[in-house]
């Protein structure tokens, strides 16, 4: 059975930064592309970041560009979200979620259960 | 970078109406598009793929059309499961820009 569940969400001031992770199970990280996707509270949803399966190719939307790092760690199967320069209007519920290949041209398949990035003084 | 419009926002419907929601790609993404549905409080599920291709254990009523950029999900009689807000995703190229989303609701 397919699971993602992240974790890391937490209150944070801004400027600060967070590490989010999201533990994939019952297939394998390397065949997958995998994005993060955030949901501003009672918001739509905004397409954060992707990183191919082969793990060379990620991107970035324009408003964390420079300021988010995508990565994993095939050997703990765990994807992650460096989230660095954090600003008030990075809050939300931060998803991860599969695509269906192993690029980021099809569609998500998948979403763990969201973990909450709050930015505030 | 594609942008993503859906209509209308929000609608209200009564039990057994056909329900239609819109979603205009502002350049052709051929069919490359996915509709999710998110019920209140949960994690947003596919429903439809490739602009008409069914997930599999979706009810049939649920129906997908369109391709290049004018796309629609329709609903063939509202149940009041279904109650929840709906998203279009195109996935062409990324980002895989999501549209607003349509929140649908019982009348």
């Amino acid at each position: 059975e397919v699971q993602l569940l992240e974790s890391g969400g937490d209150l944070v001031q801004p400027g600060g930064s967070l590490r989010l992770s999201c533990a994939a199970s019952g297939f394998t990280l390397s065949s997958h592309a995998m994005s993060w996707v955030r949901q501003t509270p009672g918001k739509g949803l905004e397409w954060v970041s992707a990183m191919s399966g082969g793990g060379a190719s990620t991107y970035y939307a324009d408003s964390v560009k420079g300021r988010f790092t995508i990565s994993r760690d095939t050997s703990k199967s765990t994807l992650y979200l460096q989230m660095n320069s954090l600003r008030a209007e990075d809050t939300a519920v931060y998803y991860c979620a599969r695509y269906y290949s192993s690029t980021w041209y099809h569609y998500f398949d998948y979403w763990g259960q969201g973990t909450l990035v709050t930015v505030s003084s | 970078d594609i942008q993503m419009t859906q209509s209308p926002s929000s609608l209200s419907a009564s039990v057994g109406d056909r329900v239609t929601i819109t979603c205009r790609a502002s350049q052709d993404i051929s069919n490359y598009l996915a509709w999710y549905q998110q019920k209140p409080g949960k994690v947003p599920k596919l429903l439809i793929y490739a602009a008409s291709t069914l997930q599999s254990g979706v009810p049939s009523r649920f129906s997908g059309s369109g391709s290049g950029t004018d796309f629609t999900l329709t609903i063939s009689s509202l149940q009041p499961e279904d109650v929840a807000s709906y998203y279009c995703q195109k996935y062409n190229s990324a980002p895989g820009t999501f549209g607003q989303g349509t929140k649908v609701e019982i009348k």
